[in-house]
């Protein structure tokens, strides 16, 4: 099974709309985040947002929040008031298990699009 | 601060051959990984250190070495390059650690080809 789902493939948007990324994850741990990453067309990779499974309240970072919904293991990506630039791959990725154990899984990633 | 650099930016191999990348970072950061981009796909982690001297498999360590001699650096190294090797490969650090939640720098990324 899959680790982390990310199901729409590409997303189409009005500009200045809010957009909401869908994501999904399967661990049996108890602690856990999840990641967010933004590749543009240039193809560097960016850091937006991270959630810890014991974090109590949904991460925020700017005009990105995270809902975190345990119980159903979700973690979608809501960016408010879409601009053009904000066109590109998102990521949604999880690491599993306390202690140093640094590995970290990906989804394949949702393509969006900012229509002007 | 440069952040995380990569070289080379471009390589093509004939398959057999061998080839070490390179990724530096000026941050000080423990934290250093591997990973491979293959089209379509998201990131997959190759290796990983948490330390000078030290150094962990990810998801897909089959064909690659890693060295963290010095702090700064973490060399992936290809023996005997395959034509499933071809593909984006990024290095990222981190102050913390994903553990922590703590931010991933990423380098621009080499591309190769194995022909």
């Amino acid at each position: 099974a899959q680790k982390i789902t990310q199901t729409q493939p590409g997303m189409f948007v009005q500009e200045k709309e809010a957009v909401t990324l869908d994501c999904t994850y399967d661990t049996s741990d108890q602690s856990y985040g999840l990641f967010w990453y933004k590749q543009p067309s240039s193809g560097e990779m960016i850091f937006l947002i991270y959630q810890g499974s014991y974090d109590e309240q949904n991460a925020t970072e700017g005009r990105y929040s995270l809902n975190f919904q345990k119980a159903r293991k979700s973690a979608n990506l809501v960016i408010s008031a879409s601009q053009l630039g904000d066109s590109a791959m998102y990521f949604c990725a999880m690491r599993e298990g306390p202690g140093r154990d640094d590995k970290i899984i990906f989804g394949k990633g949702t393509r969006l699009h900012i229509l002007p | 601060n440069a952040g995380v650099t990569q070289t080379p930016k471009f390589r093509v191999l004939k398959t057999g051959q061998s080839m070490t990348l390179l990724c530096a970072q000026d941050m000080n950061h423990e934290y250093m990984y591997w990973y491979r981009q293959d089209p379509g796909m998201g990131l997959r982690l190759i290796h990983y250190s948490v330390g000078e001297g030290t150094t962990a498999k990810g998801e897909v360590p089959d064909g690659y070495n890693v060295s963290r001699l010095k702090k700064q650096n973490f060399l992936l190294g290809l023996e005997s390059a395959a034509p499933s090797q071809t593909s984006v490969y990024f290095c990222a650090s981190s102050y913390l650690g994903l553990a922590s939640g703590d931010t991933q720098y990423f380098g621009p990324g080499t591309r190769l080809t194995v022909l």
